[in-house]
This record gives C-alpha cells, structure tokens and sequence, in this order.
C-alpha cells in the first residue's frame, strides 16, 4: 500500500525558516517523481514544487521560486521542502504527491498533509 | 486568481448528473494532458481522472472526462451524497514551467 506521511509543520515568524518532510513506503521510491502541493486554509490547491526521480530536474512557482528548496534522499525514501523567508501568505496544509505514470501532471497518492502557520 | 477557471460551485439533485469544466489556455490544456482530483471534506485530495479521461483503478464509471481545444469537462452521472466534495482540474503549463489547478468546484448533490 502506497503511503506517504507529512512532518516539520508548525507556527513560525515572518522571515523564518522551516523544513518540512515527506516519508514513502509502499512503492520503489526512488523510480517516481514527487510534488508539494499548498492548500491555504479555506482555499484551493496551488502546485508548489516537482523533482524527478534522480533530482535531474526540478521546478518550482513563481510564488515560492527563489525561496523554497525541494530535495529528496532516495536511500531514506524521503522528501524534503526547505522553506525560507516564510510570509504569511505561505500559511498552508503541504501535501507531498507521487508523480503518476503517465502524461500530464498526474498526482495519483497525496500525504494527508503537514500545516504551516507563519504568523507573529 | 487561478490559470484555469472552474465555475464556483455547481448542485443537481441525486440521481442526475453534471458537468465541470475547466477553461485554460493553449500552453496548458491545450498542449498537455489534463487530470481531475476530488477532496472531499477533511481529506487529501484523490486523483479521480487522468490523461484526460482516464480512470485509476477503483473510480467508479460514474465518472469521465473529456477535453475539447483549451478546455475540459468532469462529468458525473448517478449522483450520489457521497458525491459531495470539492474537485479540481490540474494539467502542465508549458509556458510558466508548472504545475497549475483549477480555483475548485464544490459540488452540492441536493
């Protein structure tokens, strides 16, 4: 059974720094590319961030570009999201998301999510 | 302000059947695959349909979609209370090199 798990959310300051993780079992890891995802409290979903399986290549917002770094560590099965200079507008629920087989972005596994509070 | 554009909220009573479109442009739906995902109350998204009208294993025939030029279409028929949820479009925009969603649509299976 596929299943990924969300961590490193909680209340920071404007301007801090968090990291959030993303821990997979269920499936070989490290053949899948994986996605955040953001859902500010009471609104939709916003594409964050996309690394490919090896980290070959990587894509980011506009909104977080610059500021937020997505690593992963294939011998852990873990996912990372380095978030720096936090705004109160990057208050959110993250979901890590398991890049599906296929054309298009296809986000067939969503973690239940981690919550990020930037607020003084 | 969303790059695709879901309508709000659509209703129908249970039984019946609805669609949801998603309108976008010509470096997103028009020139890549399209997926739908449905959050139901309190819960993580879940992908409901895939490269444009595919269904993952487990998703019941009720539900299909389709894609016409620069938009596509989330159709649900037998509608059930169960149905009631929030369901969003996502594809590839080839332009801005990411990933973009539709605002939503919550539906509300009267």
């Amino acid at each position: 059974e596929v299943q990924l798990g969300e961590s490193g959310g909680g209340l920071v300051q404007p301007g801090g720094s968090l990291r959030l993780s993303c821990a997979a079992s269920g499936f070989t890891f490290d053949t899948y590319g994986m996605n955040w995802v953001r859902q500010a409290p009471g609104k939709g979903l916003e594409w964050v961030s996309y690394i490919t399986s090896r980290s070959s290549s990587i894509y980011y917002a506009d909104s977080v570009k610059g500021r937020f770094t997505v690593s992963r560590d294939n011998a852990k099965n873990s996912l990372y999201l380095q978030m720096n200079s936090l705004r109160a507008e990057d208050t959110a629920v993250y979901h890590c998301a398991r890049e599906g087989y296929g054309s298009g972005r296809i986000l067939d596994y969503w973690g239940q999510g981690t919550l990020v509070t930037v607020s003084s | 302000q969303s790059v695709l554009t879901q309508p709000p909220s659509v209703s129908a009573a249970p039984g019946q059947k609805v669609a949801i479109s998603c309108s976008g442009s010509s470096s997103n739906i028009g020139s890549n695959f399209v997926s739908w995902y449905q959050q139901l109350p309190g819960t993580a998204p879940k992908l409901l349909i895939y490269e444009n009208n595919k269904r993952p294993s487990g998703i019941p025939d009720r539900f299909s979609g389709s894609k016409s030029g620069t938009s596509a279409t989330l159709g649900i028929t037998g509608l059930q209370t169960g149905d009631e949820a929030d369901y969003y479009c996502g594809t590839w925009d080839t332009s801005l090199s990411a990933g973009v969603f539709g605002g939503g649509t919550k539906l509300t299976v009267l």
